[in-house]
């Protein structure tokens, strides 16, 4: 059962510009998580945020969460070639530790 | 540095072979798990496990079974591997709680033939 679907699925920028992720989902949550996976590797975390919380900061990585429209989105500001991944959204099953992932953003940061 | 490790990076098996794929953590954690990943569809769980010797179901566990006799280990295994197994195997810990994110291996990539 597909829990996030992230929007767009594909996203091509220069470095130095920022980029916009959104992540969508269906059912009440305890937090959203957001992933980076670069080609062919495991995934790693990134940020965590509650759904008590509206925005949260960690570096260039900036993450909202909207409970009311279920929705949440992953700023990274100034990017940089190095940020050249896929980037995921997971949500918890309610009171549960289980994760659900979307099917990811794929990123391309050109120099 | 905290790490999950995955015994294999790639792996090539014939169909109807018993494949075990191995996963420890050394971060003590309480929970693990075993996603599958394939394009277009994302991260799927198979299974997981909040304790020793406990599992439970993920969302495609059919074709797949797991072993947990320590807490550090958790292990996937395709009782008769076939070519629709083909795929990403990733395993994950984590604290549990929604403390924190999970930590997951650099993966198995596995060809059935």
């Amino acid at each position: 059962s597909q829990q996030g679907e992230e929007d767009p699925q594909a996203l091509s920028i220069q470095e130095g510009e920022n980029a916009t992720m959104n992540c969508s989902y269906k059912t009440s949550i305890n937090n959203l998580q957001w992933y980076r996976q670069n080609s062919g590797r495991g995934l790693v975390h990134l940020i965590l945020i509650r759904s008590n919380e509206r925005e949260k900061h960690s570096g260039r990585l900036r993450v909202t969460l909207d409970t009311s429209k279920k929705s949440s989105s992953l700023l990274i500001t100034a990017s940089r070639a190095a940020d050249t991944a896929s980037y995921f959204c997971a949500t918890d099953l309610y009171n549960t530790d289980k994760l659900i992932f979307g099917t990811g953003t794929r990123l391309q940061v050109f120099p | 540095d905290v790490k999950v490790t995955q015994s294999s990076r790639y792996l090539v098996k014939r169909t109807g072979e018993k494949v075990f794929l191995e996963c420890v953590q050394d971060m003590d954690h309480e929970n693990m798990f075993w996603y599958r990943q394939d394009p277009g569809l994302g991260l799927r769980l198979i299974y997981f496990s909040y304790d020793v010797k406990m599992k439970e179901k993920g969302d495609i566990p059919e074709g797949y079974s797991v072993s947990r006799e320590k807490k550090e280990r958790f292990s996937l295994i395709l009782e008769s591997a076939s070519t629709n197994q083909t795929s990403m195997y990733l395993c994950a810990s984590s604290l549990g709680q929604g403390v924190k994110g999970y930590t997951f291996g650099s993966g198995t990539r596995l060809t059935v033939v």
